[in-house]
């Protein structure tokens, strides 16, 4: 089976711009969780996303927001990017039963 | 809420000796457990959990961990490590009834020398 893929890998983007990543969760997996990975913070969960509905959110201001679609694949936007949001942005899918869970190879955004 | 503490952010270490990461959590309910390695520039990749039953459990790659409930502890260890164990892990838990929202510790350097 194909892993968690993640798209793009790297993207540089400028303060005040608007950003979306994408994630495709391993098939079959419906549940597709989001984390950032900073230096000084460390990794922090976003949210969580199960058949379309966020189930579960972290503490990230109002900019941060995602979404799934029906065949499980899920987005998540930045808006009003600001120089801390430059980070790594791991996606991570589940099979439901065993509570394990896939990361991708992350995206690695850029603010400046 | 929860809480992970992993206290040492670097373990240098010999080729072929034993190594011991701790961690510790802190939570006010039932929590799972699990370890995760990232190697440079990838995403993480599962160690090992501890859902339930026995407090041992065994992971990939020669890792093992011990699940302390008194301690709230949840050690990995391997008897001898390579070269190629060379990484940054994490401990992670994640609380019963929000099974995908992981609360992940600071990690911990592991850095293997010859």
């Amino acid at each position: 089976k194909a892993g968690v893929t993640q798209t793009p890998r790297y993207l540089i983007k400028t303060r005040g711009q608007q950003v979306t990543l994408s994630c495709s969760p391993i098939s079959g997996h419906r549940s597709v969780s989001w984390y950032q990975q900073t230096p000084g913070q460390g990794l922090q969960f976003l949210f969580e996303y199960f058949s379309e509905t966020q189930r579960n959110k972290g503490n990230f201001p109002g900019r941060f927001s995602g979404r799934q679609f029906s065949n499980s694949r899920s987005e998540m936007n930045v808006s009003t990017l600001e120089l801390g949001d430059s980070a790594l942005y791991l996606c991570a899918s589940s099979l439901e039963i065993n509570y394990e869970q896939y990361f991708g190879p992350g995206t690695r955004l850029t603010v400046t | 809420a929860q809480s992970v503490t992993q206290l040492d952010s670097q373990v240098p270490v010999f080729e072929e000796a034993p190594v011991e990461l701790r961690c510790n959590y802190s939570s006010s309910v039932s929590v799972y457990l699990f370890w995760y390695v990232q190697y440079p520039n990838q995403g993480l990749q599962l160690l090992l959990k501890y859902l339930s039953g026995s407090t041992l459990v065994k992971g990939i790659n020669g890792f093992e961990a011990e699940f302390n409930k008194s301690q709230t502890s949840f050690h990995l260890r391997k008897p001898s490590v390579h070269i190629s164990d060379t990484a940054e892990y994490f401990c992670a838990v994640s609380a019963m009834d929000s099974s995908y929202k992981l609360i992940f510790g600071s990690g911990t350097r592991l850095l293997v020398r010859p």
